[in-house]
């Protein structure tokens, strides 16, 4: 069974920093791999999806990369501001349109 | 944003009612999920679907059905609610492409609590 896995639960930076946010995953066979970002009782915006053939991906101050070997994604915030507060969470596709979802991580970012 | 639409936003009912809860797409994609969002356990799928009438199990289905006659319209049924399924619920849409797999886009959510 997948098991996905954020650590830390929960991170608190100063304005600015270059962040890592990492993601990692049990079974290897897997077809993708998506970021989302949600927002205290909102739903869940994508912000990155990898497939299994790629390495990474990047959108704006946005960078994921995909390692399937060892199992682990990570998210790269750069310049960070206080606007990316947010639970991040990343979910793998293993099969059947399924996605397994890690428990998120809890940024802050302080002004 | 996805065209997507949940209703209702917020619902409490008592232990013993069935509740239906709406999704609604304007995208006309393929696929359609309903998923749970609980502390400590985060996001787990409940069923899913792959087109009109065709539905699927996902991890945590027991006391709850779906039903898709149409395209645009995912219904979720707890039959008698209980106070384990006081959740945030989650609808989800995907296109097919003939694979890999697709990105996800989410609803707003319906918060339910059962008293």
């Amino acid at each position: 069974k997948q098991e996905v896995t954020q650590i830390p639960a929960a991170l608190s930076v100063p304005e600015g920093e270059n962040l890592v946010l990492n993601c990692s995953f049990t079974d290897s066979a897997i077809y993708n791999l998506q970021w989302f970002r949600q927002d205290p009782g909102k739903g869940l915006t994508s912000l990155l999806l990898i497939q299994s053939s790629q390495r990474e991906q990047t959108s704006g101050r946005l960078n994921a990369s995909l390692d399937k070997s060892s199992g682990r994604s990570t998210l790269y915030i750069a310049a960070s501001q206080p606007g990316d507060s947010a639970t991040y969470l990343c979910a793998v596709g293993g099969g059947s349109e399924k996605l397994v979802f890690g428990k998120g991580m809890k940024l802050t970012v302080n002004p | 944003d996805a065209g997507i639409t949940q209703s209702p936003r917020h619902k409490v009912t008592e232990t013993g009612t069935p509740v239906t809860l709406r999704c609604h797409q304007t995208e006309n994609h393929r696929y359609m999920y309903w998923y749970r969002q609980d502390p400590g356990h985060g996001l787990r799928l409940i069923h899913y679907s792959y087109g009109v009438k065709d539905t699927d199990k996902g991890e945590v289905s027991d006391g709850y059905s779906v039903s898709r006659s149409k395209t645009e319209d995912f219904l979720l049924t707890l039959e008698s609610a209980t106070s384990s399924q006081t959740s945030v619920y989650f609808c989800a849409i995907s296109e097919y492409s003939g694979g890999p797999y697709n990105e996800q886009f989410f609803g707003p959510g319906t918060r339910l609590t059962v008293l």
